[in-house]
């Protein structure tokens, strides 16, 4: 079955960008939908964006303006990137595959990856 | 947006007993677009339901959801010791947000 494994470094400094992968195996990345979420520690989830695998992209409002997702299907990967970092963006940071509803219709996430913490600290 | 609250936040209950969790969304989300997850500690979050009512697969009968409109439930029949974790709803409606959590505990 699909499996997901977030990789990157575990601590940023601040204002500097966050850089993950996440590596797709016992699948191809194509034909899917592909997303970040994260989570502070202790608190709840908080959806990223998405990418379809053509390149597509839908980012949440709050983080638009700082995110970049991308996708490599040859090497059955995509990668999130977070500018300007602070303090509050430190966080569990997981992939996984989004579902879609219909076409181009976002559901639900399904498989998840098992997280990456990443600590935003100086 | 659509904002969910969950409710309660902390749910204290013996194995056997059934739960019984709500997930209440600011509006209305359309065609029950709703999922719930279970999240164990050092764990991701795994997929129970999605539609509203429809179970992942290779999750137990004893999870069931139902709702519509502005108001989901997620029904545990009978608590398992391993069900003891973390529930999220998330809506897919209107863009992807999540609630905040009902941590089940032991009693």
């Amino acid at each position: 079955q699909v499996q997901l494994q977030e990789s990157g470094p575990g601590l940023v400094k601040p204002s500097e960008t966050l850089s993950l992968t996440c590596t797709v195996s016992g699948g191809s990345i194509s034909s899917y939908y592909w997303s970040w979420i994260r989570q502070p520690p202790g608190k709840g989830l908080e959806w990223i964006g998405y990418i379809y695998y053509s390149g597509s992209t839908n980012y949440n409002p709050s983080l638009k303006s700082r995110v970049t997702i991308s996708v490599d299907t040859s090497k059955n990967q995509f990668s999130l990137k977070l500018s300007s970092v602070t303090a509050a963006d430190t966080a569990v940071y997981y992939c996984a595959r989004l579902l879609m509803v219909y076409a181009h219709s976002p559901g639900w996430f399904d498989p998840w990856g098992q997280g990456t913490l990443v600590t935003v600290s100086s | 947006e659509i904002v969910l609250t969950q409710s309660p936040g902390t749910l204290s209950l013996s194995p056997g007993e059934r739960a019984t969790l709500s997930c209440r969304a600011s509006q209305s989300v359309s065609s029950s677009y709703l999922a719930w997850y279970q999240q164990k500690p050092g764990q991701a979050p795994r997929l129970l339901i999605y539609g509203a009512s429809s179970r992942a697969t290779g999750i137990p009968d004893r999870f069931s959801g139902s709702g519509s409109g502005t108001d989901f439930t997620l029904t545990i029949s009978r608590l398992e010791p391993e069900d003891f974790a973390v529930y999220y709803c998330q809506q897919y409606g209107s863009s992807l947000t999540f609630g905040p959590g009902t941590k089940v505990d032991i009693k």
